[in-house]
């Protein structure tokens, strides 16, 4: 079945410092992919997507490119900021069936000012 | 635009009681998933429904059930709680018209079983 794998966390950075989270997925076919963002005691909120090979999706600075090769979609920003503190998730939606995601265990990220 | 709107926000339920969470969809949105997320943990799938119905299950009981409206509006009941069940409750959206549509989701119902 599909599968989404991230880094493990939880990811502590100073701000302005580079930041990537991988993810890598396992799945049939071109599924969707996708970078959800959870701030404390809230639900889901899209951050970014992509839905075929070599798409990059962009948002608040954050990117990820969809490599089908590395079956890979990790999560860079160049400059991180305080705000940024929270629960990443990256999810796939696989292409046959209902409109379901499956998520990765989540990555706890916290920028010190 | 209205975004996905779910309803109540927290709850306490005794052992045993029913419950009952009510989600509705972003404008446009035909198509309702309930996630189940406990603390710490991602979320996962407990089922989708669309044209009332449902459509897809996740792996769990049949103590979990639950409905679709006309005006595309959905309920997620659980029966017989258990300490387990605790969690924040999830409703994503999108509609199937189209190709790739994205998927929102609501702020969540956290729910905790005493």
């Amino acid at each position: 079945g599909n599968s989404v794998t991230q880094m493990e966390g939880p990811v502590t950075l100073s701000e302005e410092a580079f930041l990537t989270i991988n993810c890598t997925y396992t799945a049939t076919g071109y599924p969707s992919l996708f970078w959800y963002v959870q701030y404390p005691g809230e639900g889901l909120q899209l951050l970014l997507k992509a839905t075929k090979a070599d798409d990059k999706g962009s948002n608040k600075g954050f990117e990820a490119t969809y490599r089908k090769e590395t079956t890979s979609f990790h999560l860079e920003k160049g400059s991180v900021q305080v705000s940024d503190s929270a629960v990443y998730f990256c999810a796939l939606r696989g292409v046959q069936g209902a409109q379901k995601l499956v998520f990765g265990q989540g990555t706890r990220l916290t920028i010190n000012p | 635009d209205a975004g996905v709107t779910q309803s109540p926000t927290h709850l306490i339920k005794t052992r045993g009681q029913q419950v009952t969470l009510r989600c509705s969809p972003k404008s446009g949105h035909d198509t309702v998933s309930w996630y189940q997320q406990a603390l710490g943990q991602e979320p996962q799938f407990i089922f989708q429904y669309y044209e009332e119905e449902e459509r897809q299950r996740g792996n769990f009981p049949d103590r979990f059930s639950g409905h679709q409206f006309p005006n595309y509006s959905s309920e997620l009941n659980v029966n017989a709680l258990l300490l387990g069940d605790s969690a924040l409750y999830l409703c994503a959206t999108l509609t199937r018209q189209g190709a790739g549509n994205t998927i929102y989701f609501g702020e969540g119902s956290w729910l905790t079983v005493v």
